[in-house]
Order: C-alpha cells, then structure tokens, then sequence
C-alpha cells in the first residue's frame, strides 16, 4: 500500500540552527500537509499546500517557518532559526484532494525534531 | 477556535471486552476521522465518515458520524493485545486542516 515517507527520523539541531524536514507524499495525491505534535499533547495543525501555494496555515505557522516542493516528488518543511519550543514530533500528510472531497489524509511516521 | 473533547483519556481493559469512545465539539464538522498511533509512529487512519448518521466498520471496529455533525463515536469489539495504542479523533470542518482530539489510549490486558 502507498504510504508517506519521512526522513530524517530523527533529528538533532542547535538552538538557531536551521532545519530541513523532508517528506515524499504518496505519489498521486495532490494536497499536502505538516503537523507537529508536541509530546504527550495532540496532534496540531501547521499548513496545507496545493498546487505550489500554501493553501491555509495555522498561528504556529509563522515567519520562522516555510514550506516547499522543490521536485515533483519531495515535500519540505524549513524552521531558519530553530528554538528549544520547536522540539516536537513533526508529521507529513497528504491526501488525493482536499477539503470536501471526501479524500482523508494519510500520515507518514514523524521526524521527531530534538532542539538542544 | 475549533476544539475536540475526547474522551476517556485512558482505558485499560481485559482482552475480550468491547470498548467505546467518543468526540464531541461545539463546532459543526463535515468529516470525522478516526485514527490509531503506536509509539514511534504517526497516526493511522482507521476509518473516515462523511455524512452525519453515517455508520461505518472496519472489522471489529466501528464508528458513527453524529446526526448534529458534533460528535462521534468509535466501538472496538472483542479487543486483542495488539489493539494497545492511542486513538485520535479528528474532525474538518469548511477548510483543508484536521483538527485533532487529545487521544484516549488504551491498554489491553491478555
């Protein structure tokens, strides 16, 4: 069964350092999405993105953070200067379509994102 | 902004038993996921709705679309140990994000 891919699955960065979090959305799905999920708390909402536009994005979603599809296969999230609230587990999804098409969204494993 | 209430928060129970869980919202929702995350991984979706009174299985799992579009449920029948994991709800409403609830976890004893 296709599924997201995520790399690294783990990753270790100094505080100011910035981070490229990469993700390989199943292949013929159009929308795609990061999540974050802090430990022991629920999954939370960063950005959506279609057709190379961000599509919708949340308040955590700020300067620090972009997004890009740099190919036609890889999806990324890029944090310029990290900070030590940025430790959190960070999920890729992605779905065939978006909003009402009844098209859920699949999630990839995580890059658990540790910031020292 | 749109919350989930979860709940319970943990359940532990013997291998065999039924269990029941529940979302609800004071928000209306249009699509009702229900998802299942082992330790180290990311959520599985697990079953999807997408009308309100849908009832819908897959295998031993089954879930219900709320008729007032703010709540769901999900039943587990007959659980085995390998059912062990954390359930999320998630609820989307008019916009592409997901809106997650804060999981119940479940422990299965054998």
């Amino acid at each position: 069964e296709p599924e997201v891919t995520q790399t690294p699955s783990h990753q270790v960065t100094q505080m100011g350092q910035e981070v490229i979090l990469r993700c390989v959305p199943i292949s013929n799905h159009l929308y795609f999405y990061w999540y974050r999920q802090i430990l022991g708390q629920k999954v939370e909402f960063l950005v959506s993105f279609y057709n190379n536009e961000i599509s919708e994005k949340s308040e955590i979603f700020d300067d620090q953070f972009s997004v890009e599809r740099p190919d036609g296969s890889n999806f990324t999230l890029k944090i310029r200067s990290t900070k030590l609230e940025d430790s959190a587990m960070y999920f890729c999804a992605s779905s065939l379509w978006g909003g009402y098409s009844n098209q859920p969204q699949h999630f990839g494993d995580g890059t658990r994102l540790s910031i020292l | 902004g749109q919350q989930l209430n979860q709940s319970p928060q943990s359940m532990f129970i013997q291998e065999g038993e039924d269990v029941s869980m529940n979302c609800t919202s004071s928000s209306i929702f249009n699509t009702w996921l229900w998802y299942k995350q082992d330790p180290g991984e990311g959520p599985v979706l697990l079953i999807a709705l997408y009308k309100a009174g849908e009832l819908t299985s897959n295998g031993r799992l089954t879930a219900q679309f709320g008729t007032t579009r703010k709540d769901s449920f999900l039943n587990i029948s007959a659980s085995i140990p390998s059912d062990v994991g954390i359930y999320f709800c998630a609820g989307q409403g008019g916009s592409e994000k997901l809106v997650f609830g804060k999981g119940t976890k479940l422990t299965v004893n054998p």
